[in-house]
């Protein structure tokens, strides 16, 4: 079975420019996260989103990233304007979905971003 | 609140050593724990994990039991492998909160031959 995808896998931009990621889930999976890994640190869940719904956005920078999952399938996030502080490597997943036994997550290989 | 503390890194070891890495958790009720890997270049990968007290994960030689009176779940392998250099993380779910895991720092490890 084909993983989560995610492009591009480097990205380098100055501050204040926008940025965008974009992630596939593995087929069938209804559950899709967005986190944030900052160097030295665990990952930091930014958005999941339940099909197309939002489930939880409460760490998100909302003044500044965006996420969107049309269809519920794929999902991009963006950044707009970027900051220093927002380099990191962002990673997406996806689960099965609801209930205490689809816990687990399957990650991508993520995408690292450089603010400069 | 819930959160999950890791043994500071890095963590160096010779070839066929035995690993600990140490594990607690804060958290209300009963959380899912978790053991995830990441080698270098690539994600997270799910190593293994345990749902109920007293349960023990395992995967590939490794393998962490939950204990809830200590509420711990360090991990352990009897002999590492060069190819086991990656870092670790450990992670919890808390009970009847959906699927947002909360992470742990991260430890690497680096296998020497």
């Amino acid at each position: 079975e084909a993983g989560v995808a995610q492009s591009p896998r480097y990205k380098i931009i100055e501050k204040r420019q926008s940025v965008a990621f974009w992630c596939n889930p593995i087929s069938g999976h209804a559950t899709l996260y967005w986190y944030q890994q900052i160097l030295g640190q665990g990952p930091k869940l930014l958005i999941q989103f339940q099909n197309n719904g939002v489930v939880d956005d409460s760490q998100l920078p909302k003044d500044r990233f965006s996420a969107e999952r049309l269809k519920g399938v794929d999902s991009t996030l963006k950044i707009q304007p970027a900051k220093l502080e927002d380099s990191a490597v962002y990673l997406c997943a996806s689960s099965l979905g609801s209930g205490r036994n689809s816990y687990e997550q399957y990650f991508g290989p993520g995408t690292r971003l450089t603010v400069t | 609140g819930n959160s999950v503390t890791q043994m500071e890194g890095p963590v160096t070891l010779s070839e066929e050593a035995f690993l600990t890495i140490n594990c607690t958790y804060t958290a209300t009720g009963y959380p899912s724990l978790f053991w995830y890997v990441q080698y270098p270049g690539e994600g997270l990968q799910l190593l293994l994990k345990a749902t109920k007290a007293d349960d023990k994960g395992s995967n590939k030689g490794f393998e962490a039991t939950y204990r809830k009176e200590t509420t711990s779940f360090h991990l352990e392998k009897g002999s590492v492998q060069v190819s086991d250099s990656a870092v670790y993380f450990c992670a919890l779910i808390p009970f009847g909160t959906g699927n947002q895991f909360y992470f742990g720092t991260g430890t690497s490890l680096t296998v020497i031959p």
